[in-house]
This record gives structure tokens, sequence and C-alpha cells, in this order.
């Protein structure tokens, strides 16, 4: 059973700029989540995927976007980036519904930098 | 509105001392209540959590925590500290009664003294 993986570890973008980070959900889970975490902050909750629908969303501009593919892999979308948009991004993925489970699994997280 | 606040961001013990980090929430409902280890450029680890039914949870390396909730409290607790310990942890409670959309402290990094 592989766990949760995301890519790239690291990142450098320019203010302005696009970028879009992947997460690999654990095998057999169909909810996703993002989260940030500034540095020295605790994780913040951007959003949820169920089933390639959002089901939840923290407090966080339209300019933070997401997706789910039919095989539970997951984007997340930031345009128009700020200095404030630094921050390690985890995905965590658990399975929702019927057999559901209450334990989400974090990845090892994408470190992004603005300049 | 769910929230949660841990008390002291750092915590310094000696290796062989007790270990007690401190959380406490707020919530309207039933919690579900976790707690998660991350080390130095690392995700979050699963260290134990509450959902329902003894109060008293038992999770890895040792650690367990009570949900208390007269005091709206679930610190984390370990008898013996070891070096291996050192790391930041968090406390987070879930906002969907599944599991799910977590709010998390703003942690608490623990130090371990030789």
């Amino acid at each position: 059973e592989t766990g949760v993986t995301q890519s790239p570890t690291h990142l450098i973008k320019t203010r302005g700029q696009q970028v879009t980070l992947r997460c690999s959900s654990q095998s057999g889970h169909n909810t996703v989540s993002w989260y940030q975490q500034a540095l020295g902050q605790g994780p913040q909750f951007i959003f949820q995927y169920y089933r390639e629908e959002e089901n939840g969303r923290g407090n966080f501009p339209p300019r933070f976007s997401g997706l789910q593919f039919p095989n539970y892999s997951s984007e997340l979308n930031v345009n128009a980036l700020e200095l404030d948009d630094s921050a390690l991004y985890l995905c965590a993925s658990r399975q929702a519904g019927p057999r559901a489970s209450d334990t989400q699994y974090f990845g090892p997280g994408t470190r992004l930098t603005v300049l | 509105a769910q929230s949660v606040t841990q008390l002291g961001s750092h915590v310094s013990v000696s290796e062989g001392a007790l270990v007690l980090l401190r959380c406490n929430y707020s919530s309207s409902v039933p919690p579900y209540l976790f707690w998660y280890v991350q080390y130095p450029n690392q995700g979050l680890q699963l260290l134990l959590k509450y959902t329902t039914g003894a109060t008293l949870v038992k999770g890895i390396n040792g650690f367990e925590a009570e949900f208390k909730k007269s005091e709206t409290s679930f610190h984390l607790t370990k008898p013996s500290a070891h070096m291996s310990d050192a790391a930041e942890y968090f406390c987070a409670v879930s906002t969907d009664n599944q599991g799910g959309k977590l709010i998390f402290g703003q942690g608490t990094e623990l130090s371990v003294k030789p």
C-alpha cells in the first residue's frame, strides 16, 4: 500500500505567476484535502475534494483552486502568486462514504517560495 | 465555530522526564480530536485520535491523551521523554465529524535535553 505522495518537493516562483502542485492519494482513498502551512504556524485548511467535487473550503480566495481526477490524484492551483503564499503545502487523503475512515494521511508536502 | 488552542509554543524537558503538551478545543458538536507530529522538513504523522468511546487513548511511540469534555481539553502526555521525541506537535479538531477539514493549533515545539 503506497502512501500519499506530492510533487514537486520544492518550487520557486515569482510574484504574479501561477503554480500547480500535485498529489497522489493513498491507495483506496477517495477524499483529498489541501492545507497551507506558513513558517512557524499550524496547517490551515484550504479545501477538500470528494469524488471530484469540492465539498468544503477554508478561508482562502478563489485564486486557490483544485481538481480531483477519477484516479483520485489531485492538483492545487494558485494564480497571481503573492509573497504571502510562500509556505509548505500539504495534501492529505482518507476514505469517505461507505467504509469511511476518520483518519487523514498526509504527504511530505511541497515547499513553495514566492520571490 | 471550532477552534484549537495549544498552550506553550515551546516546551523543553530532560530525557526521561514527563512530557505534557496542552491542547484546548472549542466545538459546538462532539469533537473528533487528533494529535499529529511533524519532524523537520517532513509531513504530518498521526500520533493518536479520539472520536468516540474510551476517553483515554493510546498512540504510537508511548504517547497517550485524555479527552476531558468538562475541561474541553485533550492534553498529550508521555511518561518518559526520549531524544527522538524532539519535534513539532499539532493538536487538531475535525469540523465535519468525519475526520476531515481539520483545524489545527499553532503547534508546540518539543525539545529534549540529554
